[in-house]
């Protein structure tokens, strides 16, 4: 079992470009959920997809959208990039409901220049 | 709003020591409290966690303490070692049923143990 598995591992922009970042879920998980974890600072949740679905969103701009595909892969696009983007993106997958048994990816390491 | 607020910032201990590291919370809504552990460059790991019904929980090394009343919960790394030298996340979260839940993460506490 791969676990979650993110690409890219890192990734450089600039201000005002447009990023992509994708991620795979646990084999047999169909939620997927986005954190952005800043350098010295704990996790904080983007948003959460179930069924194709967006079904929570933290406290980020409309600059943060995202995507889940029909075999529970999901994709984080931020547009408009800013400095303050620059961050550890990460991806966490469960089961329907099954908070306790969240695995997290490695992220995606994002700077903006 | 930081709505889980973890202490210390940093924290240094020889090993065999007794590591100890404090959250505390607001919203009364929150019904499970997870530990996890980060590497540099891995996502964080599952520790241990609680639910608000029982007091402590203890899974080898680790014990999770929590006070309903005060609000308050903490981690307990027993007979420290090196290879436990880590970051550390408290997190809270409130579940509205389905897959509708979020994990609030407190700012984190890096542990370091000598040998």
């Amino acid at each position: 079992d791969a676990g979650v598995t993110q690409s890219p591992t890192h990734l450089i922009k600039t201000r005002g470009q447009q990023v992509t970042l994708r991620c795979s879920p646990k084999s047999g998980h169909d939620t997927v959920s986005w954190y952005q974890q800043a350098l010295g600072q704990g996790p904080q949740f983007i948003f959460q997809y179930y069924e194709e679905e967006e079904r929570q969103r933290g406290n980020f701009p409309d600059r943060f959208s995202g995507h889940q595909f029909p075999n529970y892969s999901s994709e984080l696009n931020v547009n408009a990039l800013l400095l303050g983007d620059s961050a550890l993106y990460l991806c966490a997958s469960s089961l329907t409901g099954a908070r306790e048994k969240l695995f997290f990816g490695s992220g995606t390491q994002l700077s903006v220049l | 709003q930081q709505q889980v607020k973890q202490s210390p910032q940093s924290l240094i201990v020889q090993k065999g020591g007794i590591s100890i590291i404090n959250c505390a919370y607001e919203n009364t809504a929150f019904d499970y409290f997870p530990w996890y552990q980060q590497f540099p460059g891995k996502g964080p790991a599952l520790l241990i966690a609680i639910r608000p019904d029982v007091s402590e929980k203890k899974e080898g090394r680790f014990t999770i303490s929590f006070n309903k009343s005060a609000k308050q919960f903490s981690l307990h790394i027993m007979d420290s070692q090196p290879g436990d030298s880590a970051t550390y996340f408290c997190a809270a979260s409130s579940y509205s049923g389905g897959s509708n839940y979020k994990l609030t993460f407190g700012k984190g506490t890096l542990l370091t143990v000598n040998p």
